[in-house]
C-alpha cells in the first residue's frame, strides 16, 4: 500500500534562513507528488506538483525516486511562509486518489 | 469563480444519529472527492465521484456513503455516528477524474458527535 512519511511535525526557521520539509514515500510503480499548503484561516491549496517542475512562492521539490523522497525546499524563508504543508502521493496503483502524509507545520520567526 | 462551498460549516449531533453534507463544487468540475481529517489520523480519503459514478473508494465502514447529482454536487451521509466520527469533513473538486488535475479544496464541515 502507498503511504507518505513527513518526519516533521513542526519546523521553526528565522526568516531569512534556509527551509526544508522532509517527505518520503512507499508506492509501487511512479507516483505522482505534490506539496499542498493551509495558511491560517484558508483552505487547503495546491502548492506544487513534481511533473510541472516549477517553484511556486521560492519553492521548490524534486522526486528522488531511488531515496523515494519529494523534499520542499526555499532558500530564505518569509514569515508569510508560516502554515500547514502536507506532502501527498497520487498514481494508478493508488486509484488516482490522493494519499496525504501526518503534515508539517512551519514557523517562520522575525 | 466561486470556490468551492461546503454546508452546513459546522455539526454538532449525537452518538447513534446520521447525518448529511453537502458539497458545490466549482463550476464545471465533475469530480468531487471527500477527506476526512482528524488530529491522530491527518488527511483520509473517503471516495471520489464522477460524473455521478463512484469512482474510488477508501479504508471506511459502509456507514460512509456518498452521492452526486447531475449537476456535480455531493452529498456525504454518516449513518449511526460514532464519537470517533468527530472530524473535519473536507470536499474537493477537479475537472478530471483522479488526482492528476488540481484538486480545489472546501473550507470543511466540523463535524462534532457527542
Amino acid at each position: 500500500a502507498q503511504r507518505v512519511t513527513q518526519p516533521e511535525k513542526l519546523l521553526s526557521v528565522f526568516k531569512g534562513a534556509p527551509v526544508e520539509l522532509k517527505c518520503n514515500y512507499s508506492y509501487s510503480g511512479s507516483p505522482e507528488l505534490f506539496w499542498y499548503v493551509q495558511y491560517s484561516r484558508q483552505r487547503l491549496q495546491l502548492l506544487l506538483r513534481h511533473i510541472s517542475r516549477e517553484s511556486i512562492k521560492g519553492f521548490t521539490a524534486d522526486l528522488n525516486k531511488g531515496e523515494t523522497s519529494f523534499h520542499l525546499k526555499k532558500p530564505f524563508a518569509q514569515e508569510e511562509d508560516s502554515a500547514m504543508y502536507y506532502c501527498a502521493l497520487s498514481g494508478r496503483a493508488a486509484g488516482n486518489k490522493l494519499t496525504f502524509g501526518g503534515g508539517t507545520r512551519v514557523l517562520v520567526k522575525p | 469563480k466561486a470556490g468551492v462551498t461546503q454546508t452546513p460549516r459546522y455539526l454538532i449531533k449525537t452518538r447513534g444519529q446520521q447525518v448529511t453534507l453537502s458539497c458545490s463544487p466549482i463550476s464545471g468540475h465533475r469530480s468531487v472527492s471527500w477527506y476526512q481529517q482528524t488530529p491522530g489520523q491527518g488527511l483520509q480519503f473517503l471516495f471520489e465521484y464522477f460524473s455521478e459514478t463512484q469512482r474510488n473508494k477508501g479504508n471506511f465502514p459502509g456507514r460512509f456513503s456518498g452521492r452526486q447529482f447531475s449537476n456535480s454536487r455531493s452529498e456525504m451521509n454518516v449513518s449511526t455516528l460514532e464519537l470517533g466520527d468527530s472530524a473535519l469533513y473536507l470536499c474537493a473538486s477537479s475537472w478530471g477524474q483522479g488526482a492528476i488535475d488540481t484538486q480545489y479544496f472546501g473550507p470543511g464541515t466540523r463535524l462534532t458527535v457527542l
